[in-house]
């Protein structure tokens, strides 16, 4: 099956700590996104790539890392400077960014909590 | 100028009825316009989507409407099912620009 595959579905952070979500696409897509979702806020931008080895910064990018080694993976790591990470994140890809309008596919998102 | 604003934050809606979601913009640039439909504890998926050289776009119960002198589109679900219980985010973006999404809007449909 082709999609977008995000682990962990649930993670919890301790005071202090870095926390890594993985997001990994066998749909032969160049553009990944990383999207935080907070209840009445929608979607956020916070870290995009169009190609590897190149990222951008979206929207909320403070706090945040994120490294695009190779076209099938985009992993997230959410810092100990990101004081209010508890919220559901999403990962997304698509064909390539250049071309516009172009259909994002989303994964099914991981939980992160604050312990 | 690069918001979209969408309302209502949630909607409740009878069975067969329709729900009507709606989503302003200001930026004249903006030349697509997707919706996204997603359940809960699952990311969105791409529902139906509108460029502006039309007014209506229609895909089975689900209809986009869109009013390029109000800078304004809508999403019409006809004779709405429990099933279309959802969140559903309206987004806009210019050619090569990323997507911009709306708040999204809670959609529950009662038996």
């Amino acid at each position: 099956d082709g999609g977008i595959t995000q682990s962990p579905k649930y993670l919890f952070r301790k005071e202090g700590q870095n926390v890594t979500l993985s997001c990994e696409q066998n749909l032969n897509h160049d553009a990944m996104y990383w999207y935080r979702q907070d209840p009445g806020q929608g979607l956020r931008l916070i870290y995009y790539s169009q190609i590897v080895n190149d990222f951008q910064k979206g929207d909320i990018a403070e706090g945040y890392s994120v490294s695009r080694e190779k076209k099938e993976s985009f992993p997230l790591t959410v810092t100990s400077a990101q004081k209010n990470p508890t919220a559901f994140y999403l990962c997304a890809s698509s064909i390539w960014i250049r071309a516009g309008n172009e259909k994002l596919f989303f994964g099914s998102g991981t939980q992160l909590s604050v312990l | 100028q690069q918001q979209v604003k969408q309302s209502p934050q949630s909607l409740i809606v009878q069975k067969g009825g329709i729900s009507i979601i709606n989503c302003a913009y200001e930026n004249t640039a903006f030349d697509y316009f997707p919706w996204y439909q997603q359940f809960p504890g699952k990311g969105p998926a791409l529902l139906i989507a509108i460029r502006p050289d039309v007014s209506e776009k229609k895909e089975g119960r689900f209809t986009i409407s869109f009013n390029k002198s109000a800078k304004q589109f809508s999403l019409h679900i006809m004779d709405s099912q429990p099933g279309d219980s959802a969140t559903y985010f309206c987004a806009a973006s210019m050619r090569t620009d990323k997507l911009i999404f709306g708040t999204g809007t809670r959609l529950q449909v009662f038996p």
